[in-house]
């Protein structure tokens, strides 16, 4: 199947540092979705990226879809402790959504 | 309230057992599917369905099986044969195509001991 790897695999930080992570497709995507799970919890959709060189935002939180839909990336500014998860992009093929394997956050008060 | 619902959210079978979880959905979604996700490997697909009475497998089907009877059910089985079954089990459902952004259910945490 399609090969969504994501890096890295784990971040921790200190509140108020900045935080990225960075996804990458073995194929062309149609789309890129973003989605958050806390601790003990189920992914919960963030985002959806369509177009080439696309930039969304939410509040601290910048998405960015590659020129050749390729990759993507998840920024996030200065932290808090309410962004601990694991924040997962997912590339759609056909009708299969296939996730990368997660970036954990961890932030330090 | 619409929404997506698994059960049991915590499921204990003996080895050697077939052991059944259900996904249920009200959402009106034609796109359902099931991941399994285990300590840093992310969610793995394992059987999706783009509608009632067909679906395929994802990249981890063996040992699994599926069935689409209804447009909002859409049940997984665990059989013996699967030999490392232990795992957090997620289903999800979306409208189809681009722009389907999924919906999950809460998980099904199922041990085999």
């Amino acid at each position: 199947g399609q090969q969504v790897m994501q890096i890295p695999q784990y971040q921790h930080v200190q509140e108020g540092e900045d935080f990225t992570t960075y996804c990458n497709s073995s194929t062309t995507l149609s789309n890129i979705q973003w989605y958050k799970q806390r601790p003990g919890g189920h992914p919960v959709f963030l985002i959806q990226l369509v177009k080439s060189g696309e930039v969304k935002k939410q509040k601290r939180l910048t998405f960015q879809f590659g020129e050749a839909k390729k990759n993507s990336s998840l920024h996030i500014t200065a932290t808090q402790t309410t962004d601990v998860g694991t924040y997962f992009c997912a590339g759609l093929t056909g009708y299969a959504l296939n996730f990368g394997k997660g970036t954990s956050l961890l932030v330090t008060p | 309230d619409g929404g997506i619902t698994q059960s049991p959210k915590y499921l204990f079978r003996k080895e050697g057992q077939n052991v059944t979880l259900s996904c249920e959905q009200n959402l009106n979604h034609d796109a359902m599917y099931w991941y399994r996700q285990d300590p840093g490997q992310g969610l793995r697909l394992i059987y999706y369905s783009q509608i009632v009475n067909d679906f395929q497998k994802g990249d981890i089907a063996e040992g699994y099986s599926v069935s689409r009877e209804k447009k909002e059910s859409f049940p997984l089985t665990v059989t013996s044969a699967q030999k490392n079954p232990t795992a957090f089990y997620l289903c999800a459902s979306s409208h189809l195509g681009v722009g389907g952004e999924a919906f999950f259910g809460q998980g099904t945490r199922l041990t085999v001991v």
